[in-house]
Protein backbone atom coordinates (compact mmCIF):
# COMPACT_ATOMS: atom_id res chain seq x y z
CA UNK A 1 0.00 0.00 0.00
CA UNK A 2 1.38 3.59 -0.52
CA UNK A 3 1.76 5.38 1.90
CA UNK A 4 0.44 8.45 0.32
CA UNK A 5 -2.79 7.89 -2.11
CA UNK A 6 -4.51 10.18 -4.55
CA UNK A 7 -7.33 10.09 -6.80
CA UNK A 8 -5.07 11.12 -10.25
CA UNK A 9 -7.90 12.67 -11.70
CA UNK A 10 -7.90 14.70 -14.32
CA UNK A 11 -11.07 16.96 -12.29
CA UNK A 12 -12.26 19.19 -15.14
CA UNK A 13 -13.51 22.11 -13.40
CA UNK A 14 -15.46 25.32 -15.10
CA UNK A 15 -14.17 28.85 -14.44
CA UNK A 16 -15.26 30.03 -11.53
CA UNK A 17 -16.40 26.54 -9.84
CA UNK A 18 -15.41 25.42 -7.07
CA UNK A 19 -13.60 21.81 -6.92
CA UNK A 20 -12.59 19.39 -3.88
CA UNK A 21 -10.33 16.47 -3.87
CA UNK A 22 -8.86 14.36 -0.75
CA UNK A 23 -5.58 12.31 -0.14
CA UNK A 24 -4.96 9.43 2.15
CA UNK A 25 -2.43 8.61 4.28
CA UNK A 26 -1.16 5.66 6.21
CA UNK A 27 1.19 6.24 8.86
CA UNK A 28 -0.56 7.67 11.92
CA UNK A 29 2.25 8.99 13.26
CA UNK A 30 2.59 11.91 10.65
CA UNK A 31 3.31 15.15 12.24
CA UNK A 32 2.90 17.68 8.92
CA UNK A 33 0.66 18.01 6.33
CA UNK A 34 1.32 20.36 2.69
CA UNK A 35 -0.40 20.95 -0.45
CA UNK A 36 2.26 21.14 -3.09
CA UNK A 37 1.13 22.55 -6.70
CA UNK A 38 3.79 21.04 -9.58
CA UNK A 39 3.04 22.51 -13.11
CA UNK A 40 3.52 20.46 -16.08
CA UNK A 41 7.54 19.81 -16.28
CA UNK A 42 8.53 22.11 -13.25
CA UNK A 43 9.11 21.30 -9.68
CA UNK A 44 6.65 20.93 -6.73
CA UNK A 45 6.03 24.71 -5.12
CA UNK A 46 4.40 24.49 -1.38
CA UNK A 47 0.94 26.14 -2.13
CA UNK A 48 0.04 25.55 1.91
CA UNK A 49 0.82 23.75 5.07
CA UNK A 50 -2.33 21.76 6.67
CA UNK A 51 -3.04 22.37 10.15
CA UNK A 52 -5.48 19.87 12.85
CA UNK A 53 -7.93 23.02 12.43
CA UNK A 54 -8.00 23.58 8.74
CA UNK A 55 -6.63 26.48 7.22
CA UNK A 56 -7.06 28.78 4.03
CA UNK A 57 -5.37 31.08 1.87
CA UNK A 58 -7.32 33.02 0.09
CA UNK A 59 -9.26 30.76 -2.28
CA UNK A 60 -7.60 27.55 -1.08
CA UNK A 61 -8.81 25.77 1.98
CA UNK A 62 -6.89 22.89 3.57
CA UNK A 63 -8.63 20.33 6.26
CA UNK A 64 -6.63 17.78 7.95
CA UNK A 65 -9.00 14.32 9.43
CA UNK A 66 -6.34 12.44 12.00
CA UNK A 67 -9.03 10.30 12.62
CA UNK A 68 -9.35 8.65 9.41
CA UNK A 69 -5.64 9.82 8.02
CA UNK A 70 -6.79 11.98 5.21
CA UNK A 71 -6.48 15.52 3.97
CA UNK A 72 -8.47 17.57 1.88
CA UNK A 73 -7.85 20.28 -0.71
CA UNK A 74 -11.08 22.98 -1.53
CA UNK A 75 -10.36 25.20 -4.18
CA UNK A 76 -13.20 27.61 -4.81
CA UNK A 77 -13.78 30.37 -7.86
CA UNK A 78 -11.13 28.48 -9.96
CA UNK A 79 -9.09 30.22 -12.40
CA UNK A 80 -7.66 28.96 -15.70
CA UNK A 81 -4.09 29.38 -13.93
CA UNK A 82 -5.24 27.11 -11.23
CA UNK A 83 -4.70 24.46 -13.93
CA UNK A 84 -1.97 22.18 -12.63
CA UNK A 85 -1.29 18.52 -10.22
CA UNK A 86 -1.95 18.98 -7.07
CA UNK A 87 0.18 17.02 -4.81
CA UNK A 88 -0.51 15.90 -1.49
CA UNK A 89 2.69 15.90 1.05
CA UNK A 90 3.17 14.09 4.43
CA UNK A 91 6.26 14.81 6.67
CA UNK A 92 7.02 11.54 8.35
CA UNK A 93 9.64 10.02 10.48
CA UNK A 94 12.94 11.51 10.30
CA UNK A 95 11.26 14.66 8.61
CA UNK A 96 10.90 12.86 5.24
CA UNK A 97 8.37 14.13 3.10
CA UNK A 98 6.44 11.47 1.47
CA UNK A 99 4.58 12.54 -1.90
CA UNK A 100 1.34 11.53 -3.38
CA UNK A 101 1.61 10.80 -7.06
CA UNK A 102 -1.19 13.83 -7.48
CA UNK A 103 -4.33 15.15 -8.24
CA UNK A 104 -4.75 16.51 -11.98
CA UNK A 105 -6.97 19.62 -11.98
CA UNK A 106 -7.96 21.17 -15.23
CA UNK A 107 -9.84 24.27 -15.08
CA UNK A 108 -11.70 25.13 -18.44
CA UNK A 109 -13.03 28.35 -19.87
CA UNK B 1 11.67 32.62 -0.53
CA UNK B 2 14.82 30.70 -0.92
CA UNK B 3 16.04 29.57 -4.16
CA UNK B 4 17.55 25.96 -5.07
CA UNK B 5 19.10 26.17 -8.25
CA UNK B 6 20.35 23.34 -10.41
CA UNK B 7 22.54 22.37 -13.77
CA UNK B 8 21.63 21.49 -16.21
CA UNK B 9 18.46 21.64 -16.56
CA UNK B 10 18.35 19.34 -19.22
CA UNK B 11 20.65 16.87 -20.68
CA UNK B 12 20.76 14.41 -23.50
CA UNK B 13 23.49 11.27 -23.49
CA UNK B 14 24.58 7.88 -25.07
CA UNK B 15 24.02 5.08 -22.48
CA UNK B 16 27.12 4.21 -20.82
CA UNK B 17 28.38 7.38 -19.99
CA UNK B 18 28.01 9.38 -16.68
CA UNK B 19 25.72 12.31 -15.80
CA UNK B 20 26.67 15.01 -13.18
CA UNK B 21 24.19 17.07 -11.57
CA UNK B 22 24.51 20.37 -9.23
CA UNK B 23 22.45 21.30 -6.74
CA UNK B 24 23.03 24.81 -5.19
CA UNK B 25 21.27 26.98 -2.64
CA UNK B 26 22.05 30.31 -3.63
CA UNK B 27 21.00 32.31 -0.31
CA UNK B 28 21.25 30.04 2.68
CA UNK B 29 23.14 27.41 3.76
CA UNK B 30 21.67 23.99 3.27
CA UNK B 31 22.55 21.27 5.96
CA UNK B 32 20.73 18.80 4.43
CA UNK B 33 19.96 18.15 1.02
CA UNK B 34 17.47 15.82 -0.57
CA UNK B 35 17.58 14.31 -4.36
CA UNK B 36 14.18 13.01 -5.73
CA UNK B 37 13.08 10.93 -9.15
CA UNK B 38 10.20 11.16 -10.79
CA UNK B 39 9.09 8.99 -13.59
CA UNK B 40 6.13 10.40 -15.82
CA UNK B 41 2.61 10.15 -13.91
CA UNK B 42 4.40 9.13 -10.55
CA UNK B 43 5.57 10.78 -7.58
CA UNK B 44 8.48 12.13 -6.40
CA UNK B 45 10.51 9.14 -5.23
CA UNK B 46 13.23 10.04 -2.51
CA UNK B 47 16.49 8.83 -3.66
CA UNK B 48 18.77 9.75 -0.84
CA UNK B 49 19.45 12.13 1.98
CA UNK B 50 22.77 14.00 2.38
CA UNK B 51 24.01 16.40 5.29
CA UNK B 52 27.34 18.23 4.53
CA UNK B 53 30.47 16.44 5.37
CA UNK B 54 29.07 13.12 5.80
CA UNK B 55 27.83 10.19 3.86
CA UNK B 56 24.33 10.39 1.80
CA UNK B 57 21.95 7.69 2.99
CA UNK B 58 20.05 5.91 0.30
CA UNK B 59 16.67 5.20 0.22
CA UNK B 60 16.43 1.50 0.07
CA UNK B 61 16.38 -0.13 -3.76
CA UNK B 62 18.51 3.14 -4.56
CA UNK B 63 22.16 1.65 -6.05
CA UNK B 64 24.81 3.89 -4.11
CA UNK B 65 27.23 3.16 -6.36
CA UNK B 66 25.18 4.04 -9.34
CA UNK B 67 23.94 7.44 -8.06
CA UNK B 68 27.21 9.36 -6.28
CA UNK B 69 26.60 11.85 -4.07
CA UNK B 70 29.03 14.55 -2.60
CA UNK B 71 27.93 17.30 -0.73
CA UNK B 72 31.45 19.02 -0.16
CA UNK B 73 29.55 22.22 0.89
CA UNK B 74 26.67 23.71 2.66
CA UNK B 75 25.55 25.41 -0.47
CA UNK B 76 26.38 22.43 -2.86
CA UNK B 77 25.21 19.01 -3.31
CA UNK B 78 26.17 16.92 -7.06
CA UNK B 79 24.24 14.05 -7.90
CA UNK B 80 26.00 11.68 -10.63
CA UNK B 81 24.49 8.78 -12.60
CA UNK B 82 27.32 6.42 -13.56
CA UNK B 83 27.12 4.42 -16.65
CA UNK B 84 23.15 6.13 -17.38
CA UNK B 85 21.02 3.69 -19.16
CA UNK B 86 17.85 4.22 -20.97
CA UNK B 87 16.36 3.69 -17.83
CA UNK B 88 17.99 6.01 -15.78
CA UNK B 89 15.94 8.41 -17.95
CA UNK B 90 13.90 10.60 -15.48
CA UNK B 91 13.45 13.58 -13.70
CA UNK B 92 15.66 14.26 -11.20
CA UNK B 93 15.06 16.79 -8.21
CA UNK B 94 16.92 18.11 -5.54
CA UNK B 95 16.02 20.19 -2.23
CA UNK B 96 17.74 21.34 0.42
CA UNK B 97 16.71 22.74 3.99
CA UNK B 98 18.44 24.65 6.79
CA UNK B 99 18.01 22.69 10.34
CA UNK B 100 13.85 21.43 10.09
CA UNK B 101 13.12 24.75 8.04
CA UNK B 102 10.66 24.21 5.33
CA UNK B 103 12.49 22.75 2.02
CA UNK B 104 12.75 23.95 -1.03
CA UNK B 105 12.73 22.41 -4.13
CA UNK B 106 15.08 22.86 -7.37
CA UNK B 107 13.51 23.77 -10.96
CA UNK B 108 14.78 20.03 -11.49
CA UNK B 109 16.94 17.82 -14.20
CA UNK B 110 15.75 16.29 -16.99
CA UNK B 111 17.99 13.25 -18.45
CA UNK B 112 17.01 11.54 -21.38
CA UNK B 113 19.69 8.43 -21.67
CA UNK B 114 19.80 7.25 -25.30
Amino acid sequence: RKEVEQDPGPFNVPEGATVAFNCTYSNSASQSFFWYRQDCRKEPKLLMSVYSSGNEDGRFTAQLNRASQYISLLIRDSKLSDSATYLCVVKGSWGKLQFGAGTQVVVTP
Amino acid sequence: GAVVSQHPSRVICKSGTSVKIECRSLDFQATTMFWYRQFPKQSLMLMATSNEGSKATYEQGVEKDKFLINHASLTLSTLTVTSAHPEDSSFYICSARYGQETQYFGPGTRLLVL
